[in-house]
């Protein structure tokens, strides 16, 4: 059955420094998307991105956040300078589709934790 | 601003009992999805509801959605161990998925 991977699994970090979080959604699926997760708490919507191109983003993706889709697989997400608030679960996901039926597939998770 | 509200936040059940959890969302959205969490692990897609009055059932879980009043619930019939898990609705508006704070459910054998 089809899956979306993530790598790492788990990334240390010192404040500061840049990371970069990969993914590979299902290979038909056209919609992607990232989430965190802090520790014992909700999920939180970081951006949606379709056709090459950011559709949708939250409060929390600003100017440090940045998504790409460098080849015809990979989906990441880079944190340009992190903070210690960045620590969580990032969470990738896929989509057959944006409308009506948008049944979203999650990865595996990556534990971020910036020290 | 699109906001959910899932209560109860903690539930703790015997087996063998019926139990409801409601998700409220303040304003129209495109879909509602339930979604089920394990301890350390991803989220594992339950239901997608899309239109009024829709109602999803899987196992022992059935999902339904009210769209008038802005609610979802997620019923879960004669409870087993296993269902113990986090469980969480998220409502979503032009692509923007808003989750809840999600419900705790422990089932006591």
């Amino acid at each position: 059955e089809p899956e979306v991977t993530q790598t790492p699994s788990h990334q240390v970090t010192q404040m500061g420094q840049e990371v970069i979080l990969r993914c590979v959604p299902i290979s038909n699926h056209l919609y992607f998307y990232w989430y965190r997760q802090i520790l014992g708490q909700k999920v939180e919507f970081l951006v949606s991105f379709y056709n090459n191109e950011i559709s949708e983003k939250s409060e929390i993706f600003d100017d440090q956040f940045s998504v790409e889709r460098p080849d015809g697989s990979n989906f990441t997400l880079k944190i340009r300078s992190t903070k210690l608030e960045d620590s969580a679960m990032y969470f990738c996901a896929s989509s057959a589709q944006g409308q009506g039926y948008n049944e979203q597939f999650f990865g595996p998770g990556t534990r971020l934790t910036v020290l | 601003e699109l906001k959910v509200e899932q209560n109860p936040l903690f539930l703790s059940m015997q087996e063998g009992k019926n139990y409801t959890i409601y998700c409220n969302y303040s304003t129209t959205s495109d879909r509602l999805y339930w979604y089920r969490q394990d301890p350390g692990k991803s989220l594992e897609s339950l239901f997608v509801l899309l239109s009024n009055g829709a109602v999803k059932q899987e196992g022992r879980l059935m999902a339904s959605l009210d769209t008038k009043a802005r609610l979802s619930t997620l019923h879960i019939t004669a409870a087993v161990h296993d269902l113990s898990a986090t469980y969480f609705c998220a409502a979503d508006r032009d692509d923007k998925i808003i989750f809840g704070k999600g419900t705790r459910l422990h089932i006591l054998p």
